[in-house]
């Protein structure tokens, strides 16, 4: 089955900076690629995906970048806001989605 | 629309004790229906997942069952409940067949066993 490894376990940011989260993935069948955001206390709620045939994908401050030959993928964040903190969760399906261990994310104001 | 129903929200067990948690969507034919654990600070854990009435897969050996007993009633259950249960139980379910799309999730059912 799939393997999705996450990095970092945790990241804290200064407003207004970037933020950088990766995932790597080990089943090279798998063609869909979620990235979800997880508030304190909430439900999981899809932010971005991208699926195999490109290779990146942008929605306002965030975006996500692939490289199905490394079997990796990335999500970006820009112009970072206190509300910007939350726990992210990458995921890869080949049948069903496995989830990476997720990265707390903290924006300092 | 489609919309995810999972009850109850919070609920403290003791050691031992049964449990049964219920999720049902509205709004949507024949879904694929998942249940997750997240243990504290930690990642979400794929438990069941359903393609149809009464096909269940399993993908951690536990003392947890899940049963769908109708097409958009998925069930969690255990006889015996262990301290190790303990944990945020997330239901899901996405639209079958075609390639895997969103996965939209209930809002959780926090456990705690003593």
């Amino acid at each position: 089955g799939e393997n999705v490894e996450q990095h970092p376990s945790t990241l804290s940011v200064q407003e207004g900076d970037s933020a950088v989260i990766k995932c790597t993935y080990s089943d090279s069948a798998s063609n869909y690629f979620p990235w979800y955001k997880q508030e304190l206390g909430k439900r999981p709620q899809l932010i971005i995906d991208i699926r195999s045939n490109v290779g990146e994908k942008k929605d306002q401050r965030i975006a996500v970048t692939l490289n199905k030959t490394a079997k990796h993928f990335s999500l970006h964040i820009t112009e970072t806001q206190p509300e910007d903190s939350a726990v992210y969760f990458c995921a890869a399906n080949d049948y069903k989605l496995s989830f990476g261990a997720g990265t707390t994310v903290t924006v300092r104001a | 629309s489609q919309t995810i129903h999972q009850w109850p929200a919070t609920l403290v067990q003791p050691v031992g004790s049964p449990l049964s948690l219920e999720c049902t969507v509205e709004g949507t034919s024949n879904p694929n229906l998942y249940w997750y654990r997240q243990a504290a600070g930690r990642g979400l854990q794929l438990l069941f997942y359903s393609v149809g009435i009464g096909q269940i897969s399993s993908e951690v050996p536990q003392n947890l069952s899940a049963s769908r007993p109708q097409d958009r009633q998925f069930i969690l259950s255990s006889k015996k409940l262990l301290l190790s249960d303990s944990g945020f139980y997330l239901c899901a379910w996405n639209f079958a067949g075609g390639p895997t799309g969103e996965l939209f999730f209930g809002e959780g059912s926090r456990l705690t066993v003593l």
